[in-house]
């Protein structure tokens, strides 16, 4: 069936390096698309969004890239700090009301 | 404003019991989605309401049933409970203004265990 799948379960980085997350979806009617940051004990927290009519759009230090040739989305984070140590979620919408999320990936900042 | 806000933060029930999570969304918007996060499913749509009414709904078993108030608050009721519906029950809220998908914004969410 559709789903929405990420490729790494964990990624670990240094304090100051970039981050790319990476996320595959399968299903080529979603047309909207977040990303979402969640620390232990805490709701999803919005980090960025996109449109399928869109293919790059930027936050502060934070960028999401959509590639709808290959169904893929990745979430670039520059520069990033211990505080961004979290999973990400990729989560993509087709029926309004209803978000599919991804696995998550876990992302470990080391100083 | 005042951002999603969820009662009670933490629940313990026992098997075949019922509970009632409640949520209030963000000031002005009208559409409140839940979830269900699992360490081994993810996180899971339960239902999407809107106007008071039961726009979508996912794939889970008539023992989950949701309400939405005028106010636009909502809640969710489990009835006769299982040891699987113990996870995190999260509800997000948006403006539900638009035909297309806007962004949710997430409450902290209830912790339910049951035992």
């Amino acid at each position: 069936g559709e789903s929405v799948g990420l490729h790494l379960p964990t990624l670990s980085v240094q304090e100051g390096d970039n981050s790319i997350i990476n996320c595959a979806y399968s299903n080529s009617a979603s047309d909207y698309f977040i990303w979402y940051k969640q620390e232990s004990g805490k709701g999803p927290q919005f980090i960025i969004d996109i449109r399928s009519n869109m293919d790059k759009r930027q936050g502060q230090r934070v960028t999401v890239l959509l590639n709808k040739t290959v169904k893929h989305l990745s979430l670039q984070i520059a520069a990033t700090q211990p505080g961004d140590s979290a999973v990400y979620f990729c989560a993509e919408n087709i029926i309004v009301g209803d978000m599919r999320f991804g696995a998550g990936t876990r992302l470990t900042v080391k100083p | 404003k005042a951002g999603v806000t969820q009662t009670p933060r933490y629940l313990i029930k026992t098997r075949g019991q019922q509970v009632t999570l409640s949520c209030s969304p963000i000031s002005g918007h009208r559409s409140v989605s839940w979830y269900q996060q699992t360490p081994g499913q993810g996180l899971q749509f339960l239902f999407e309401y809107f106007s008071e009414t039961q726009r979508n709904k996912g794939n889970f078993p008539g023992r989950f049933s949701g309400r939405q108030f005028s106010n636009s608050r909502s809640e969710m009721n489990v009835s006769t409970l299982e040891l699987g519906d113990s996870a995190l029950y999260l509800c997000a809220s948006s403006s539900g203004d638009s035909v297309y998908q806007e962004t949710q914004y997430f409450g902290p969410g209830t912790r339910l265990l049951v035992l």
